[in-house]
């Protein structure tokens, strides 16, 4: 079973700041996907990527598939307190499995 | 749309009890998953169906059987309930997992005693 390891696991920043999430493997994924989940509800997707090198940006947030299709970033630019939410990344092997495999996810708390 | 729906949104059972939790979804998605969510776990796949009259385990099935035997409905049932149950179970739905995503229902929150 794939690991997909998030750092870090918790993040507690003030109203402008940046910040960057990671999401690494030893395996390789034919997509990785990021998703955003709020107390009391399921996971909401944010993006796929699908290729080596991808870089896709939803507003202030900004996605990057590392180039061995190993791992994966997102950047947040000026954070808001609605960004406040668990984040998640999960992973879709390589090889013909459908298993899409989460990682364990980061907490983030912006202060206003 | 009513995208994935997941009944019931809360249910407490007695250790031994069964119970079926189900899932619906009315988006025609070939692609349904059921996961547990637990405090510092994250999300863990039970189990996964890829169309109706095909499912696969996930990374903790143990405890948990499913069914497909239509492309809208995926249930999971517990068959001897157990306190190491107890956790928020989550039904997702996808057209094609590796680019479409996962539509996540609004979860169960199961507690067994």
């Amino acid at each position: 079973t794939q690991l997909l390891e998030q750092s870090p696991q918790f993040l507690s920043i003030q109203e402008g700041e940046n910040l960057t999430v990671y999401c690494n493997s030893s395996s390789v994924f034919s997509s990785l996907q990021w998703y955003r989940q709020e107390p009391g509800e399921g996971p909401v997707l944010l993006v796929t990527v699908v290729t080596g090198g991808e870089v896709k940006k939803l507003k202030r947030l900004t996605f990057q598939f590392g180039d061995a299709r190993k791992d994966s970033s997102l950047h947040i630019t000026a954070a808001q307190p609605g960004d406040t939410g668990l984040y998640l990344c999960a992973g879709v092997s390589q090889g013909g499995s459908e298993k899409l495999v989460f990682g364990k996810g980061m907490k983030l708390t912006v202060n206003p | 749309n009513a995208g994935v729906t997941q009944t019931p949104k809360f249910q407490v059972l007695k250790t031994g009890q069964s119970m079926t939790l189900q899932c619906a979804q009315d988006m025609n998605h070939e692609y349904m998953s059921w996961y547990r969510q637990d405090p510092g776990m994250g999300l863990r796949l039970i189990h996964y169906s890829v169309g109706a009259g095909i499912t696969d385990q996930g990374e903790v099935p143990n405890g948990y059987n499913v069914s497909r035997s239509t492309t809208e409905d995926f249930p999971l049932r517990l068959l001897s309930a157990a306190p190491s149950q107890t956790s928020v179970y989550f039904c997702a739905s996808s057209y094609n997992t590796g680019e479409g995503g996962y539509t996540f229902g609004s979860g169960t929150r199961l507690t067994v005693v």
